[in-house]
């Protein structure tokens, strides 16, 4: 089955910690995205990448970091910088530009 | 910058009946990309229909319908002949290029 993995599911983190979250898709495309969802709100835009070895800043990356060896993996880091990272984190990827983002299952993060 | 604006918190609607979500957007572009996404509890967000901006013949899916009106950057959404499944948060997207832009959200309950 085609289809975007996200893991884990679930995370909990101590403050002043870094951690990496997962994002595999076995799609073949060429364009990835990191989501972050705040309660009550929509999704804000990371990080994206349209090819292996490059990626752009989204509207909220500070305290952020990706990176994209391989087309099928871009690993998300949340780093000790990021002021408030309890959230629920959203990977997506797409064809083409203008296409359909397909999201992966998300993962819910908790700083205690 | 681009924003996307739902007004509606919350709908609710009667199983078997109509409703409709309002979206508004505000952009420069002439070229664009529109989109509604349902995010059930599961949290996995789900492509409901998808609108390019040169077409003026509104889209259809199904149950669920359009109203794209480029001149007021409105892009409303029907849903009919709802079911207990339609229960969801709803989201208005805009993409130009290949960033997408997230209204807040519409949670619409149905009632049996």
């Amino acid at each position: 089955d085609g289809g975007i993995t996200q893991s884990p599911k679930y995370l909990f983190r101590k403050e002043g910690q870094n951690v990496t979250l997962s994002c595999e898709q076995n799609l073949n495309h060429d364009a990835m995205y990191w989501y972050r969802q705040d309660p009550g709100q929509g999704l804000r835009l990371i990080y994206y990448s349209q090819i292996v070895n490059d990626f752009q800043k989204g509207d909220i990356a500070e305290g952020y970091s990706v990176s994209r060896e391989k087309k099928e993996s871009f690993p998300l880091t949340v780093t000790s910088a990021q002021k408030n990272p309890t959230a629920f984190y959203l990977c997506a990827s797409s064809i083409l530009e203008g296409n359909e983002q397909f999201f992966g299952p998300g993962t819910r993060l908790t700083v205690l | 910058a681009q924003t996307v604006t739902q007004s509606q918190p919350e709908m609710s609607v009667q199983e078997a009946e109509t409703v409709t979500l309002s979206c508004t957007y505000d952009t420069s572009e002439s070229d664009y990309y529109l989109f509604w996404y349902k995010q059930p509890p599961s949290r996995q967000m789900i492509l409901v229909i998808r609108q390019e901006a040169y077409k003026q013949q509104n889209a259809t899916e199904n149950r669920f319908s359009v109203n794209f009106q480029k001149a007021a950057k409105s892009f409303s959404l029907k849903i009919s002949d709802s079911q207990l499944g339609d229960a969801a948060m709803y989201f208005c997207a805009y993409m130009a290029g290949n960033k997408l832009v997230f209204g807040a959200g519409t949670i619409l309950r149905v009632k049996s």
